[in-house]
């Protein structure tokens, strides 16, 4: 298996843009999570499904964040409108019940 | 909510010297996991420990799962430069309503000088 492949891995965007983040887990996964990673506040996480479910989305800054899962294959996570305060590193990652979460390599958002 | 404590937050060592970092917790988990970060890249995942009190090697690395199920540490031994990085522990509370949801720790930044 190839991992959790998230894309793209760098973004750089003007303020006020929309940005969507892709991530597609581990084959066989049904847990994916969607984490935030800054120097200030660590690993964060933002929200995770089950079986393509939102499960919880507490950890969602506001309304500008939203993420979706169509298929057990395919998630996004879309920022709109960007703010700078957005920049941060973004991950992905999946597990099956009680197993071991595998991340994804990240996708560094810059917010300009 | 659940929160967890890990330090020291930075080490500083020479190659060669034995290291050792810990994570406390105010609740229960079910789960403990270790990982690593390396510049650019997603955690990795080192040592998962499943049972209190349980003692898990994986080569250099050494982990235990505390017997009051909120804590645990990580032993690396004989440090060398490649074990420069973040290293990260996380727990997984019992599955009542959270599934698989982690609680990551704040992070130990490692940096081994040859």
């Amino acid at each position: 298996d190839a991992g959790v492949i998230q894309s793209p891995r760098h973004e750089v965007t003007e303020m006020g843009q929309e940005v969507t983040l892709r991530c597609k887990p581990i084959s066989g996964h049904d847990y994916l999570f969607w984490y935030r990673q800054t120097m200030m506040r660590g690993l964060e996480l933002l929200i995770y499904f089950n079986n393509n479910v939102p499960i919880d989305d507490s950890g969602m800054p506001e309304d500008r964040f939203s993420a979706k899962m169509p298929n057990a294959s395919f998630s996004t996570l879309k920022i709109q409108p960007s703010e700078p305060r957005d920049s941060a590193v973004y991950f992905c990652a999946s597990t099956r019940r009680n197993t071991e979460a595998f991340f994804g390599q990240g996708t560094r958002l810059t917010v300009v | 909510g659940q929160q967890l404590n890990q330090s020291p937050q930075s080490m500083f060592i020479q190659e060669g010297e034995d290291v050792s970092m810990n994570c406390t917790s105010s609740s229960i988990f079910n789960t403990w996991l270790w990982y690593k970060q390396d510049p650019g890249e997603g955690p990795v995942l080192l040592i998962a420990l499943y049972k209190a009190g349980e003692l898990t090697s994986n080569g250099r690395l050494t982990a235990q799962f505390g017997i009051t199920r909120k804590d645990s540490f990580l032993n690396i031994s004989a440090s060398i430069p490649s074990d420069v990085g973040i290293y990260f522990c996380a727990g997984q509370p019992r599955e009542e309503t959270s599934g698989s949801r982690l609680t990551f720790g704040e992070g130990t930044q490692l940096t081994v000088n040859p």
